[in-house]
């Protein structure tokens, strides 16, 4: 059973930093891109990062990028999310997902690996930024 | 980056109601349409990919269909279990957007 547990969350001030983490486990980590979304309350799903298998590509929202950093550590089949210079409109309950498409042999781009969707996702971790 | 509209953005319906949600891409993308079902508290579920195939495990009342820039997500016969969030979202290039999401009521 594919299982994505995320923790790291909690309150911050503004300017402060963060990193969250996705435990992963029930399937070969290594082979598939891994995703970060965010919902901030009441309000929408907001696609955040992707990291291809490798962590060779890396993605980000304009809404973060230069701020976050997304990595994956495939010995520990985790994925993280470093967030610096934290603002009050990052306050959201933070998804991981995988990707349902290998990112392997052929399939290298992220539109080949994206065809699929993300179809297992974790229960999210909540940050709030607030002084 | 491409935008995604999802319409409408609620609506309420009876249970056995046939119910038809649209997503609309600025661009074209092809078949790379993903549709999500989000209910409170809860992490959203992929119901359909790449258009119209169903993901497993889905009840087959859902259907996608549409490509290029209109898309459409159905549910053929309203069940009380389906009351919830539906969002849009695009794979076929990056950034991944969402669409603003309908919200699925009772009536």
């Amino acid at each position: 059973e594919v299982q994505l547990v995320e923790s790291g969350g909690r309150l911050v001030q503004p300017g402060g930093s963060l990193r969250l983490s996705c435990a992963t486990s029930g399937f070969t980590f290594s082979h598939y891109a891994m995703n970060w979304v965010r919902q901030a309350p009441g309000k929408g799903l907001e696609w955040v990062s992707t990291i291809s298998s490798s962590g060779g590509s890396t993605y980000y929202a304009d809404s973060v990028k230069g701020r976050f950093t997304i990595s994956r550590d495939t010995s520990r089949s985790t994925l993280y999310l470093q967030m610096d210079s934290l603002r009050g409109d990052d306050t959201a309950r933070y998804f991981c997902a995988k990707d349902a498409v290998p990112n392997v042999g052929f399939c290298v781009s992220p539109t080949c690996y994206g065809k699929g969707g993300s179809d297992s996702w974790g229960q999210g971790t909540l940050v709030t930024v607030s002084s | 980056d491409i935008q995604m509209t999802q319409s409408p953005s609620s609506l309420s319906a009876f249970v056995g109601d046939r119910v038809t949600i649209t997503c609309r891409a600025s661009q074209s993308i092809t078949t790379f349409l993903n549709w999500y079902q989000q209910k409170p508290g809860k992490a959203p579920k992929l119901l359909i990919y790449g258009a119209s195939s169903l993901q497993s495990g889905v009840p087959s009342r859902f259907s996608g269909s549409g490509s290029g820039t209109e898309f459409t997500l159905t549910i053929s016969s309203l069940q009380s279990e389906d009351f919830a969030t539906y969002y849009c979202q695009q794979t076929y290039i990056m950034p991944r957007t969402f669409g603003g999401g309908t919200k699925v009521g009772i009536k």
